[in-house]
This record gives C-alpha cells, sequence and structure tokens, in this order.
C-alpha cells in the first residue's frame, strides 16, 4: 500500500540553525501538508500546497518557515532559524483531492536544543 | 478558528466491547474526518463525512454526523486490544478548503 514517508525520523538541533525536513508524498496525490503537534498538544496545520505553491498557511507558518516541490517526487519544509518553541513532531501529509482524506507520513521529531 | 471537542477525553473498555467518542464543533463545516493516532506515530485516516451525509460506515466503525446539533460520533463494534489509540475528529469548514482543525483527542484503551 503506498505510504507517505518522511526524513529524519529525528533531527537535534541548535536554536538558530536552519533545518530542512524532508517528505515524500503519495505519488498520484496533488495536495500536500504540513502539520506539527508539539508535545501533549493538538495537532495543528502550517500549510498546504498545491500546483506549485502555497495555496493556504496558518498564523504559525511565518517568514522563518519555507516549503518546497525541488522534484517530482520530494516535498521539503525549511525553518530558517530555529527556536526552542519550534520543537515538535512534524507531520508531513498528501491527499488525492481537496475533500478526501489525509495520508500522513509517519512524522519527523524536532528538538531544538 | 474553530475545533472540534472530543469527549470523552479518556476512555478504557474491555476487549469485545463498543467504543463510542464524540465530536462537538460551534460553526458550520464542509466535511468531517476521524483520525487514529497510535503513541508518538503518525495519523491514520479513517472515515470522512460530508456535511450533507448523516452516516457512514467502514468495517467496525461508525460515523454519525447531526449537523443540527453540531456534533458527530465515532462508534467502535467490538474492539480490540490493537484499537487502543487516540482518537481525533478534524474539520473541514468555513472558506478554507485545505486546513483541517484537529481536536485533542479522545484516548481509547481496551484492556484484554
Amino acid at each position: 500500500e503506498p505510504e507517505v514517508t518522511q526524513t529524519p525520523s529525528h533531527q537535534v538541533t541548535q536554536m538558530g540553525q536552519e533545518v530542512i525536513l524532508r517528505c515524500v508524498p503519495i505519488s498520484n496525490h496533488l495536495y500536500f501538508y504540513w502539520y506539527r503537534q508539539i508535545l501533549g498538544q493538538k495537532v495543528e496545520f502550517l500549510v498546504s500546497f498545491y500546483n506549485n505553491e502555497i495555496s493556504e498557511k496558518s498564523e504559525i507558518f511565518d517568514d522563518q518557515f519555507s516549503v518546497e516541490r525541488p522534484d517530482g517526487s520530494n516535498f521539503t519544509l525549511k525553518i530558517r532559524s530555529t527556536k526552542l518553541e519550534d520543537s515538535a513532531m512534524y507531520f508531513c501529509a498528501s491527499s488525492e483531492g481537496l475533500r478526501t482524506g489525509l495520508f500522513f507520513g509517519p512524522g519527523t521529531r524536532l528538538t531544538v536544543l | 478558528s474553530q475545533q472540534g471537542e472530543e469527549d470523552p477525553q479518556a476512555l478504557s473498555i474491555q476487549e469485545g466491547e463498543n467504543a463510542t467518542m464524540n465530536c462537538s464543533y460551534k460553526t458550520s463545516i464542509n466535511n468531517l474526518q476521524w483520525y487514529r493516532q497510535n503513541s508518538g506515530r503518525g495519523l491514520v485516516h479513517l472515515i470522512l463525512i460530508r456535511s450533507n451525509e448523516r452516516e457512514k460506515h467502514s468495517g467496525r466503525l461508525r460515523v454519525t454526523l447531526d449537523t443540527s446539533k453540531k456534533s458527530s460520533s465515532l462508534l467502535i463494534t467490538a474492539s480490540r486490544a490493537a484499537d487502543t489509540a487516540s482518537y481525533f475528529c478534524a474539520l473541514s469548514s468555513g472558506g478554507s478548503n485545505y486546513k483541517l482543525t484537529f481536536g485533542k483527542g479522545t484516548l481509547l484503551t481496551v484492556n484484554p
């Protein structure tokens, strides 16, 4: 069964450093997303991406964040200068259509020291 | 922005029993989705129910939606120990077609 994959599974970084989280969505899906979950809190929407551009973003997704689909398979989330409060599990997801269920990856646990 | 509120926060049952979880929300929705999350893992999509639908089934899962009461329920029948997980409702609502808003979830424990 096709699945969304994410790398790395765990990333530890120093405050102020740049990180890139990588995702390979399901190949025939058209919509791509990043969500995050701070430990013990609810899953929060960050950004959605369709047709090679951001379709919607949340207040969390400020200028420190960017997304890219550099080739036909990868979808990346970059955090330019990490803060302690960026520590969270970051989930990539993809979907076939707008009003269909999302397929989530296993997540990348980001720890900012 | 609105989010669903799941109820109860935690539920503990014996294997073979049915589990019912509820989700309430405040404004109109496009659709409501239920997801499962095993501890420390990704979310798994269970069922999507559209605002004009009242009930959907998938295997041992049954979801109902009452838009007049702004609530949904997820019923898991004949529960198994492997059903132990957190269950979340997620709303697609308002003018946003892309964003899902998740609730805090119900932690279901199924005891063998």
